[in-house]
């Protein structure tokens, strides 16, 4: 699977959206981008995925670069509740493959 | 109605002693996994079995064995444990490249 880079950590105020991005500039034409994020001691939650296109959901926006080599999440109205670490993973969408997890970028919301 | 259950939440052992986690999930998924996720916070997959069967089986040491008895349940038995073996473990389902749903998680403590 491809690599990604994201910052360690970001601060986003109560209300505002939160940007959170990621690199992935090795990504392969068959791979999704996924999002995931870890509140503090729970599972990791399943957020939003994309191919090409720009995806939104209940939860979050997903923007991927034409080039794809790069994409933003965003929360359109961070509350406290969304502070967590977030993961962004590149994995082919077919297949029965785990998912890789790096080292996630820490969301704190502050009131 | 939880969708994936574990049990115990919490699990606290003495060295060289054998324990099992059991793992439920009743969103008819076809795939289920175990991650650890160590004391730094790395989550790194374990095992995945799709329909019973072993698909994936990471560099686990072999006191590590899944037993899937049927596709809603996935259980981890741990033989002789180890101090390193202290950890949080997440069992997660899927259906075949779909997003993947965790569990609570079972923190293991090795005395």
């Amino acid at each position: 699977d491809a690599k990604t880079t994201q910052p360690t950590s970001m601060d986003c105020a109560e209300g505002r959206a939160a940007n959170l991005p990621c690199n992935h500039s090795t990504i392969s034409g068959n791979e999704y981008v996924y999002w995931y994020r870890q509140i503090h001691s729970q599972g990791p939650q399943y957020i939003i995925h994309g191919l090409k296109n720009n995806e939104t959901n209940e939860m979050a926006s997903l923007i991927i670069t034409e080039d794809r080599k790069s994409s933003t999440l965003i929360l359109p109205h961070a509350t406290l509740r969304d502070t967590a670490v977030y993961y962004c993973i590149v994995r082919p969408d077919t297949g029965r493959r785990a998912l890789t997890f790096g080292s996630g970028t820490r969301l704190q919301v502050q009131p | 109605d939880t969708a994936v259950s574990q049990t115990p939440k919490y699990l606290v052992t003495q060295m060289g002693n054998d324990k099992s986690i059991k793992c439920e999930q009743n969103l008819g998924h076809d795939t289920m996994y175990w991650y650890k996720q160590d004391s730094k916070k790395f989550l790194k997959i374990m095992f995945s079995y799709n329909n019973k069967e072993l698909i994936i089986n990471e560099t686990v040491p072999n006191r590590f064995s899944p037993k899937s008895p049927d596709k809603a349940h996935l259980n981890l038995h741990i033989n002789s444990l180890e101090l390193g073996d202290s950890a949080v473990y997440f069992c997660a389902s899927s259906q075949v490249g779909n997003e993947q749903f965790f569990g609570p998680g079972t923190r293991l403590t090795v005395l």
